[in-house]
């Protein structure tokens, strides 16, 4: 199993540009998370989903869109990409959206802004 | 969403034992305490989870306190492969958990 696959590794954009971070997983999970980590910070919740069809906002949503059409993937955007949302991004998953489905991270996504 | 806090940094000796302390005063009956922890320029992940009972894995040992308002993670013998920042949190063992909210969490130091 490949787990989570976040694609791609690096991406360098400009200011208004578009993107979409790619999140996949082989292993037939429900829940399906993305996080924005900055420079010394934690982990801080963007968007989740609990299954194919469903999808809501956690702490830092505005700047991005996410779907979850399949179970396996669960694509973030940037419409208008601003300096602000330089950061990290990860992917997280588990089987379940339940308290003993532990979560599985990504490799994360390193995003510049410029 | 209740909450967990912890130290901002703990320092350890290599081949010592670590005890990484976790509250979470507002935790309800059907929180899981999970633990996670992230290497310099990698992605979290998972070490142990555990409702009620003393957990142990080949990673680590989680006790839980007798009212569950704390927990501690334990490494029983740090390597220098320890020294990461680690997230203690809380997930509903009755589902709709969605909103998983992680704290700063704690840098663990491990001096040779």
């Amino acid at each position: 199993n490949a787990g989570v696959t976040q694609t791609p590794k690096f991406q360098v954009l400009k200011t208004g540009q578009s993107m979409t971070l790619q999140c996949a997983q082989d292993m037939n999970h429900e829940y399906m998370s993305w996080y924005r980590q900055d420079p010394g910070m934690g982990l801080r919740l963007i968007h989740y989903s609990v299954g194919a069809g469903i999808t809501d906002q956690g702490e830092v949503p505005n700047g991005y869109n996410v779907s979850r059409s399949t179970t396996e993937d669960f694509p973030l955007r940037l419409l208008s990409a601003a300096p602000s949302q330089t950061s990290v991004y990860f992917c997280a998953s588990s089987y379940q959206d339940r308290g003993n489905s532990p979560l599985h991270f990504g490799n994360g996504t390193r995003l510049t802004v410029t | 969403d209740a909450k967990t806090t912890q130290p901002n940094s703990m320092e350890s000796n290599e081949e010592e034992p670590v005890h990484l302390p976790c509250n979470h005063s507002t935790i309800s009956g059907t929180d899981y305490i999970h633990w996670y922890r992230q290497l310099p320029s990698q992605g979290p992940e998972y070490v142990i989870h555990g409702l009620t009972s003393n957990v142990n894995n080949r990673m680590a040992s989680l006790a839980i306190a007798e009212d569950r308002k704390s927990s501690t993670l334990i490494l029983h013998r740090a390597t220098l492969r320890d020294a990461a920042v680690y997230y203690c949190i809380l997930r509903d063992g009755s589902g709709n958990t969605g909103k998983l909210i992680f704290g700063q969490g704690t840098t663990l130091q491990v001096k040779p």
